[in-house]
């Protein structure tokens, strides 16, 4: 059954340290994307990666890095230089960046730094 | 910057047609209406997306009107597990940055 894995659901860390979340995905898309949400809001995009090896800023990618050097893989570090880590993070990936093709989503990772 | 405009909230009796209204002055000729929905504590879901003409899935229908400015979604028979925000999205001009905003709560009650 293909589809989009984040894990952990919920993860929990002190403050000034850096933590990855894992996103994978076996649909053979080459885009993927991370999104933060917080409450009440919509989600923004803090990543984006059209093609292995590549990958883009969005809107709000600072205290954030990534790394694509698999297809199915997609990883996101949010470093201890982002002021408000506490957020629910999304990770997406569709088939190709240029086309429409819709995005699908994992079931986020609940991130609380204290 | 969401390009488009939703009601905060919206109600909607089971078994009844749930109609979602989206604005979206600023849309370009070549840019896609996309709706998606998100479950509490899950990742959103694609419904339907179209350019300008209706479209129909098994989910959901789109109507667009003829200048592009608005669409409404139609959930032809809301059950509770409708229950969601549902979000319209226009699609940036390049590539397939989509840009959320709050979208509509929709509360589908018995």
């Amino acid at each position: 059954d293909g589809g989009i894995t984040q894990s952990p659901k919920y993860l929990f860390r002190k403050e000034g340290q850096n933590v990855t979340l894992s996103c994978e995905q076996n649909l053979n898309h080459d885009a993927m994307y991370w999104y933060r949400q917080d409450p009440g809001q919509g989600l923004r995009l803090i990543y984006y990666s059209q093609i292995v090896n590549d990958f883009q800023k969005g809107d709000i990618a600072e205290g954030y890095s990534v790394s694509r050097e698999k297809k199915e893989s997609f990883p996101l570090t949010v470093t201890s230089a982002q002021k408000n880590p506490t957020a629910f993070y999304l990770c997406a990936s569709s088939m190709e960046w240029e086309l429409n093709s819709p995005l699908h989503f994992g079931n986020g990772t609940r991130l609380t730094v204290t | 910057d969401a390009k488009t405009t939703q009601p905060t909230s919206m109600d909607c009796a089971e078994g009844r047609a749930a109609n979602l209204p989206c604005n979206h002055s600023t849309i370009s000729g070549n840019e896609y209406v996309y709706w998606y929905r998100q479950i509490h504590s899950q990742g959103p879901q694609y419904i339907i997306h179209g350019l300008k003409n209706n479209e129909t899935n098994e989910m959901a229908s789109l109507i667009i009107t003829e200048d592009r400015k608005s669409s409404t979604l139609i959930l032809p028979h809301a059950t509770l597990r409708d229950t969601a925000v549902y979000y319209c999205i226009v699609r940036a001009e390049y590539g397939n940055k989509l840009v959320f905003g709050a979208g509509t709560i929709l509360r589908v009650k018995s």
